[in-house]
This record gives C-alpha cells, sequence and structure tokens, in this order.
C-alpha cells in the first residue's frame, strides 16, 4: 500500500502542552501535506513540505520530513483547546498522477 | 476569496436511487480532485479533472459512479443507483496548477457532503 499511516491514532494533552504526531509511507514522494479536520467539517489544509526539504515552520506547526525513513512528523506547540480535531498526512507521488494518499488520521484532544 | 463548496452539505436516499452531488472549485483553479470517505476507512481519492478532462479516474469504484465537469467549472458527481456501502462522506478539492510542473500544488478541500443510503 502506498498509504501514509498517522501514529498514535489518538493523543489526549493538556492545554500548553505539545503533541507530536507522526506519518508513514511506503513510495518515493513529491510532496507531503498535513490536514485538520473538526468534527463533522471539512479538510483544511495546514501544510505542504516538499521532498526536498527536511522542516517547515508555520506559525506554531512545526513539520519535518526525513525521506530516507520515509516519515514525518507534525509538531503543535503550546496546543489550545481549539487544536482538537483529527490530522491527516496526505501524500503526492512521484510519476504523474496528483491524487492525494491519506492516513487513517490522528485524533488530538486538547483538555482545558 | 471563496473556498471550494459543496452541494448538499447532507443527503439522505434510499437504496435503488439517485443522487447528484456538485462542487464549485475555487475560481481559476484548473484541476479540481473528489475523494470519499466511508464510515472507519480511510479518505480514498475517486478521480482527478483537469479543466474539463478527466486525469486520473482509477479510484471510481465501479460504473455506477460518474463524474463531469462540463465547461471546466463546477463538478457532478452522480451516483446511480446509490447501493448502502455508498453511505459515506465525499469531499472535493481544487488547486491551481497545471501538469506534471505544478504537481506538488496544495489542494484544497470543501466543507463535504455526507451522504447516507437507506
Amino acid at each position: 500500500s502506498q498509504q501514509g499511516e498517522e501514529d498514535p491514532q489518538a493523543l489526549s494533552i493538556q492545554e500548553g502542552e505539545n503533541a507530536t504526531m507522526n506519518c508513514s509511507y511506503k513510495t518515493s514522494i513529491n510532496n507531503l501535506q498535513w490536514y485538520r479536520q473538526n468534527s463533522g467539517r471539512g479538510l483544511v489544509h495546514l501544510i505542504l513540505i516538499r521532498s526536498n526539504e527536511r522542516e517547515k515552520h508555520s506559525g506554531r506547526l512545526r513539520v519535518t520530513l526525513d525521506t530516507s525513513k520515509k516519515s514525518s512528523s507534525l509538531l503543535i506547540t503550546a496546543s489550545r483547546a481549539a487544536d482538537t480535531a483529527s490530522y491527516f498526512c496526505a501524500t503526492g507521488f512521484q510519476g504523474g498522477s496528483e491524487k492525494l494518499v491519506f492516513g487513517k488520521g490522528t485524533k488530538l484532544t486538547v483538555n482545558p | 476569496e471563496a473556498g471550494v463548496t459543496q452541494f448538499p452539505s447532507h443527503s439522505v436516499i434510499e437504496k435503488g436511487q439517485t443522487v447528484t452531488l456538485r462542487c464549485d472549485p475555487i475560481s481559476g483553479h484548473d484541476n479540481l480532485y473528489w475523494y470519499r470517505r466511508v464510515m472507519g476507512k480511510e479518505i480514498k481519492f475517486l478521480l482527478h479533472f483537469v479543466k474539463e478532462s478527466k486525469q486520473d479516474e482509477s479510484g471510481m469504484p465501479n460504473n455506477r459512479f460518474l463524474a463531469e465537469r462540463t465547461g471546466g467549472t463546477y463538478s457532478t458527481l452522480k451516483v446511480q443507483p446509490a447501493e448502502l456501502e455508498d453511505s459515506g462522506v465525499y469531499f472535493c478539492a481544487s488547486s491551481h496548477g497545471i501538469g506534471i510542473l505544478f504537481s506538488t500544488d496544495t489542494q484544497y478541500f470543501g466543507p463535504g457532503t455526507r451522504l447516507t443510503v437507506l
């Protein structure tokens, strides 16, 4: 399977703590994107990291990509209750197809 | 700038009926994608349009699903006849780039249409 797989499946932390989610994939990629989905709502794009990049930041988000290990991590610093959501990684592959392949997601709960 | 919009937000139909979902991409985006998430499973790709042409329809589950994008603007996804296993959330996404050069472009998703087949 080409799909990304997030780890852990569920994560519960206290407000102010950092949250780290990991994603692994199996084949060569062009890019990896992280999305957030609040309960019952659509997918919100968080960050895209290209295969030739190793780290990107956006506000309280930090994404790393290790193509040798075929893995990525999403770090949310100083978490807030509003960060409670499901987080998905999605990979875009080499070879012409532009479809994204999603993992099952990590359900993050930030307790006030 | 308006985001990707989808209509309806929720549809409840009976097995054997027909349903048509609509997606309006972000203005100027040539790429339009359909994905779906059935209960407990991953979000899975259905197909990709570049303007009005189907670029990749490898994810379409069977011939009960028909997607169109006449004129290269909005797209419809028709399910006829609907089966119980078609229940799920259908997402549409769009991106700006054209072709391989822009294949790493960000895909922006709509809110989804929740389809329930009884």
